[in-house]
């Protein structure tokens, strides 16, 4: 079974804290991406890291692949209550487009 | 209209009823998928569509009938559904390709069975 494993499930931090979701899976895969979802609304691409070791910035948001592709990272810098929602990885396969989604890391950063 | 677009956005229907959702991608994708997401879940990936022909079902009841006429268009016709089938139904299209595979999803359909 194709599993990727989000850590932690739950995070409520104050904003300006800094924190850090973790996406593990013992397979490989070609891509990982990370999307962020809003409540009532479709998950939206944030970033896809593709090489091992790969690390991609966006602001405040730091995405790191594992060297062996079967892990990533997600660290927030400095918080803010906008951050606030589900954050979900996803692991692509050569064989196409399909994705498997880890369970999601549900993000609540208060005032 | 951009991106992927989902209607109805709510959804509201009885056991007995027949619905339709619908799906439009604007994107110049040729793949398109359902996904099922249900609280505290992960995304349950149920139709794949690649060129308009189904690559993949996800052992989906076939309370759930999906179409796809060309490759922007997607639908999920709906019969005799079970309350636990009240979920968020997400569309999401893709170029198929070797490794990347970026999905670009829609707002999705709030669907409540009674």
């Amino acid at each position: 079974t194709q599993l990727l494993e989000q850590s932690p499930q739950f995070l409520s931090i104050q904003e300006g804290e800094n924190l850090t979701v973790y996406c593990n899976s013992s397979s490989v895969f070609s891509s990982l991406q990370w999307y962020r979802q809003e409540p009532g609304e479709g998950p939206v691409l944030l970033v896809t890291v593709v090489t091992g070791g790969e690390v991609k910035k966006l602001k405040r948001l730091t995405f790191q692949f594992g060297d062996a592709r079967k892990d990533s990272s997600l660290h927030i810098t400095a918080a803010q209550p906008g951050d606030t929602g589900l954050y979900l990885c996803a692991g692509g396969y050569n064989q196409g487009g399909k994705l498997i989604f880890g369970q999601g890391t549900e993000l609540s950063v208060k005032p | 209209e951009t991106g992927v677009t989902q209607t109805p956005r709510h959804l509201v229907m009885g056991m007995t009823n027949k619905k339709s959702l619908k799906c439009e991608q604007h994107l110049g994708h040729n793949a398109m998928y359902w996904y099922k997401q249900s609280a505290k879940k992960p995304l349950e990936l149920m139709f794949v569509y690649n060129f308009k022909e189904q690559t993949e079902n996800n052992s989906v009841p076939s309370r759930f009938s999906p179409e796809c006429p060309n490759s922007s268009h997607l639908f999920l016709h709906l019969h005799t559904l079970q309350p636990e089938d009240s979920a968020l139904y997400l569309c999401a299209s893709s170029q198929w390709s070797g490794s990347w595979n970026e999905q670009f999803f829609g707002p999705g359909t709030r669907l409540t069975v009674l």
